[in-house]
């Protein structure tokens, strides 16, 4: 079956750190620009961070540039999202999601985990 | 960063209205935007790509239109499972932005 499934979420302490994981199964992850977006509990959506297939390039969302580092291992079939410095504006749900680039390139995220949630307790 | 505007924030229907959702860029992005449906407790789901691509699988009731600025979403004849949160998001330039979503209730 292809999906992603994201784990590492949990309750920390403001300032403190954690570390993301989205682990893909039934396709090759490396071949894919990996996105991570969040949502805040009862919020809308928010883009968070983007690496590409070959670490061509990465991005990051202002609100968390400095703070979080994405990354990934192909021989693991994952991406990452490292987070430090966290405050209460960070407790949310992490979704990955896989960029799918149509034939004449428009993107789009057709494959999202189920998400896995960040509690930051001041 | 490119500000997106949707509107409206939420939307009341029944089953069988056709509804128009809007969400505006503060530049031009091409067609480079999508719509995205979320049920409750669910992961988002990729509805239109490129302004008016339907992705595979989505009813045929879903159409997407508009370039530039302005874009529509719109529902030909509600479904019962259509009753859902939905966001715009422009994928023309970092960082990407979503629209604020429409809740869809049923009247």
């Amino acid at each position: 079956e292809v999906q992603l499934v994201e784990s590492g979420g949990g309750l920390v302490k403001a300032g403190g750190s954690l570390r993301l994981s989205c682990t893909a199964s039934g396709f090759t992850l490396s071949d894919y620009t990996m996105d991570w977006v969040r949502q805040a509990p009862g919020k809308g959506l928010e883009w968070v961070s983007s690496i590409s297939s070959r670490y061509t390039y990465i991005y990051y969302a202002d609100s968390v540039k400095g703070r979080f580092t994405i990354s990934r291992d192909a021989a693991k079939n994952s991406v990452y999202l490292q987070l430090n410095s966290l405050g209460a504006e960070d407790t949310a749900l992490y979704y990955c999601a896989r960029k799918y680039i149509s034939d004449h390139d428009f993107e789009a995220f057709d494959l999202w985990g189920q998400g896995t949630m960040v509690t930051v307790s001041s | 960063a490119i500000q997106v505007t949707q509107s409206p924030s939420s939307l009341t229907a029944s089953v069988g209205d056709r509804v128009t959702i809007t969400c505006r860029a503060s530049q031009g992005i091409r067609k480079e935007l999508g719509w995205y449906q979320q049920i409750p407790g669910k992961a988002p789901k990729v509805l239109i790509y490129g302004a008016s691509s339907l992705q595979s699988g989505v009813p045929s009731r879903f159409s997407g239109s508009g370039s530039g600025k302005e874009f529509t979403l719109t529902i030909s004849s509600l479904e019962p499972e259509d009753f859902a949160t939905y966001f715009c998001l422009q994928d023309y330039s970092y960082p990407y932005t979503f629209g604020q979503g429409t809740k869809l209730e049923i009247k």
